[in-house]
Order: structure tokens, then sequence, then C-alpha cells
């Protein structure tokens, strides 16, 4: 069993409807949670960062950490074209990228 | 862009060459690693450094090597290439510098990748 799940899609909806990515883990040890979005033929690129429980907003984007259902979740407001990508969760225990660990990546078409 | 270039950015050789890919940086970061992305998998760490000469493996090291001689430059071998070894490879550096005992935020910076086929 994988230490980190997330459902690799792909998954296509309409321009401007809210979109819910998850991921869910196993290790309660995990305190650090990003989001990481990826471009076809490009690197992945850091989209959002919460230490801990909680909520975190920037512009669109909410990231939203559960640690008591070991679920963390991204959510993309009036989705726009141009956030088609592939969207990776991470999640790491301490302190150092040696130790994130990564989702496989969910597929994100937006339908103008 | 956060400075990492990787070479080559393409690449197709045959079972049992030796390929070697490098990433350079200008950013003067400490840290710095390769990933391999895979379907099905996403991506795992081959091997980082976390200084000059100063490596470790990650969780896919078998059959890879790495080395480090200087700050800005990071290379992975493939000794003897396989065709489980067919992958998009990623170099990535971590948001710290180069000074000893700079704590490693653990946020990645990723260069644009380099796709290998092993045939």
């Amino acid at each position: 069993q994988k230490e980190v799940e997330q459902d690799p899609g792909p998954l296509s909806v309409p321009e401007g409807a809210i979109v819910s990515l998850n991921c869910t883990y196993s290790n309660s040890a995990f305190q650090y949670f990003m989001w990481y979005r990826q471009y076809s033929r490009k690197g992945p690129e850091l989209l959002m960062y919460t230490y801990s429980s909680g909520n975190k907003e920037d512009g669109r984007f909410t990231a939203q950490v559960d640690k008591s259902s070991k679920y963390i979740s991204l959510f993309i407001r009036d989705s726009q074209p141009s956030d088609s990508a592939t969207y990776l969760c991470a999640m790491r225990k301490g302190q150092g990228a040696q130790k994130l660990v990564f989702g496989q990546g969910t597929r994100l078409t937006i339908n103008p | 862009d956060a400075g990492i270039t990787q070479s080559p950015r393409h690449k197709v050789t045959e079972t049992g060459t030796p390929v070697t890919l490098r990433c350079h940086q200008t950013e003067n970061h400490r840290y710095m690693y390769w990933y391999r992305q895979d379907p099905g998998h996403g991506l795992r760490l081959i091997h980082y450094s976390y200084g000059v000469k100063d490596t470790d493996k990650g969780e896919v090291s078998d059959g890879y090597s790495v080395s480090r001689s200087k700050t800005e430059d990071f290379l992975l071998t493939l000794e003897s290439a396989t065709s489980s070894q067919t992958s998009v490879y990623f170099c990535a550096i971590s948001a710290s510098t180069a000074v000893k005992g700079a704590s490693n935020t653990g946020e990645l910076f990723f260069g644009e990748g380099s796709r290998l086929t092993v045939l």
C-alpha cells in the first residue's frame, strides 16, 4: 500500500466550475503538505504549502488539511482553461525535501 | 525560473550503454535531487546531494550513481541502461543556500525534465 494515494483521473470539468482534488495518506507523522502543478512536458511547480491542519487560501486556490482523517484537498474556484495540468500532492514528516512523498498526480482538464 | 538547466532534454539509447544526465543550477543552493517520473508512480527520488561530494540514496537508487564535484552541477549516471530506466528524469533544488548548516525548507524547484528512452 502506498503511503500517499491520489486518484490519477483524468478529471474533466467545464470552465468556471469548482474543482476538488484530493489525497489520502496513511502515515500520521506527516506534518507538511504541498500541492504542485505540472503543465504538460514541464517540471512541477509549487502551488500551495501548508503546515499541519487547517485551510490556506491563495487567490482562486484553497488548500485544506484534515489530519484526523488523513485527507488533504485542493479547491480551485472559477476554474480556467489555463488551470489544465497535472496536480501532485506531496507531504513530509520533518525537515528536508528528501523526505517528500508524492502522490501520483491527477490530470485535470478545464473545458472552455 | 529557478535557474535549473537539464541536459540532454531528450535521449534515445540502447540497452547496456552508459548514460549521464546533467543538472546545472545558478542559484547556489546546497541541496539537489534527481527524481524519475513514471505513469502510476508519480515522482520517486533516486539520489540527492546535500553538498559538494555529499550524496545519499533515495527510494529507487539501484542502477544509478551520482556525483557532485561543484555546487552548481549534479550528474546522474546510468552505468548500463536498461529498458526499465526509460522514464522522464527531473532535477530539483531545494530553497536553501550553499552554507553548511542552513536549513532545508523542503520546497522544491524543478528543472524541465530529461526524457530518456532505452531500447
